[in-house]
């Protein structure tokens, strides 16, 4: 049973498409939390939602969307794709006792933009 | 905010050898410093964390150590094998008012450990 589970975990698309990523958890986890690595490896947080409340928006570009249905799903909408959103997204999760911060991460989507 | 920085940024040791990485973290407030390890193409996994009332703390062949009147902490593996070859990530973190935690990670050590 994967724990957090990301689809696709591929995506090619063109430029100025518009794409979603789709994210569910099965740990009973209360946060959820999409991060975007690049080329160089660096891991930044975009968006953290806590039943289905969003927590964190991270300067990130209003063409990326996140909507929490449930406390179990967390998707990523991207409006008018950019050459620069290429990059790995992944999707977390945590509990929120405090000794049970670490988080879990999906196997990731890659996303290409050409 | 956090900022979090991670030397060095590429580790060469042979098999047998010791490893160790270090970060820093700059806000205070931070209470929570996970460790990650990134194989190729794979999901970051968390390998041992450490919370701010610990200075020490030991899984097997992995420890994690933290001075918070430095601010740093460092992760230090013993009798590396081939198969710690990965990334490897330091994170710190503070609790947020709304649930959760946010975790601002260092940039990263690629570990390759050669027979």
């Amino acid at each position: 049973d994967t724990a957090v589970s990301q689809t696709p975990k591929y995506l090619v698309t063109q430029m100025g498409n518009d794409k979603s990523i789709k994210c569910e958890q099965n740990l009973g986890h209360d946060t959820m939390y999409w991060y975007k690595q690049d080329s160089k490896k660096f891991l930044k947080i975009m968006f953290s939602y806590n039943n289905k409340e969003l927590i964190i928006n991270e300067t990130v570009p209003n063409r990326f969307s996140p909507k929490s249905p449930d406390k179990a799903h967390l998707n990523l909408h991207i409006n008018s794709l950019e050459l620069g959103d290429s990059a790995v997204y992944f999707c977390a999760s945590s509990q929120d006792e405090e000794d049970r911060y670490g988080y879990t991460f999906g196997s990731g989507t890659r996303l290409t933009v050409v | 905010g956090e900022n979090v920085e991670q030397h060095p940024s590429t580790l060469s040791v042979q098999e047998g050898d010791s490893a160790v990485i270090k970060c820093t973290y700059s806000d205070s407030a931070s209470n929570y410093f996970p460790w990650y390890k990134q194989e190729l193409g794979k999901r970051p996994q968390l390998i041992i964390d450490i919370r701010s009332n610990v200075g020490e703390k030991k899984d097997q062949r992995i420890a994690v150590t933290l001075n918070k009147t430095a601010k740093h902490f460092s992760l230090h593996i013993t009798e590396t094998q081939p198969e710690d070859s990965a990334v490897y990530f330091c994170a710190a973190s503070e609790g947020l008012t709304g649930g959760g935690n946010k975790l601002t990670f260092g940039t990263g050590t690629q570990l390759k450990v050669e027979l």
